[in-house]
């Protein structure tokens, strides 16, 4: 089983909301990533998780934070978001962030909308 | 960081062409894949290649990281196939990848 799961599909949310993304993996993956995609751009590399621990933090603002309750498991906590944070979400995980075989899979991602 | 350039940027074909896609490089990697992107936004594994030559169906993949370039081949195009193709790569030691900005491709019927 290569799956990786997102929810919320879709999000709509205000600027002074607080909402949450969860994504889900059952590959025994080690590594976890969360990329911010726009239209007509490639996806972008926010943060990435390795053993639980947080190993990269690409300069991402601090109204974006991440948590990796466990192995299986990634959040993305969302605080005070402007309306250029609307994008597409996407989680994806891999065996080990510091392996050849790094394949990552990717989630549907959710498509967060920022009023 | 790593540049990696994708070309042609838009591609259009009629049902039944083939096509080459290509991503160039700018340093050495020991992880490359080809994703595609459907119209709701997933993203598709087709091929990880950091070397060497893979095929899956009406797709192949070659990766020649001494020349630091892959393309992807796709015969007997079909409708389906339509979407944005991207490539990633990256280093181990990294421990990420780069995407290019990806080929945009429209089967017609």
């Amino acid at each position: 089983d290569t799956e990786v799961t997102q929810t919320p599909k879709h999000l709509v949310m205000g600027m002074t909301n607080k909402k949450s993304l969860k994504c889900e993996q059952h590959m025994g993956h080690r590594a976890m990533y969360w990329y911010k995609q726009k239209a007509k751009k490639p996806p972008e590399l926010m943060f990435v998780y390795s053993y639980e621990k947080l190993s990269i933090n690409e300069s991402v603002p601090s109204r974006f934070s991440p948590e990796c309750p466990n192995s299986s498991l990634l959040n993305l906590h969302l605080h005070a978001l402007q309306p250029e944070d609307s994008a597409l979400y996407l989680c994806a995980s891999s065996q080990v962030r510091a392996s050849p075989d790094n394949e990552q899979f990717f989630g549907p991602g959710t498509r967060l909308t920022v009023l | 960081g790593i540049q990696v350039e994708q070309s042609p940027p838009d591609l259009i074909l009629q049902e039944g062409a083939n096509s080459t896609l290509r991503c160039n490089f700018s340093d050495s990697v020991n992880n490359l894949q080809w994703f595609h992107q459907n119209p709701w936004g997933q993203l598709i594994n087709l091929f990880y290649i950091p070397s060497g030559t893979k095929q899956n169906g009406r797709l192949s993949a070659t990766t020649v990281a001494t020349e630091r370039y892959s393309l992807l081949y796709i015969s007997s195009s079909q409708t389906t196939d339509s979407g944005v193709y991207f490539c990633a790569v990256g280093w181990t030691n990294a421990g990420k990848s780069t995407f290019g900005d990806g080929t945009t491709l429209t089967v017609k019927p």
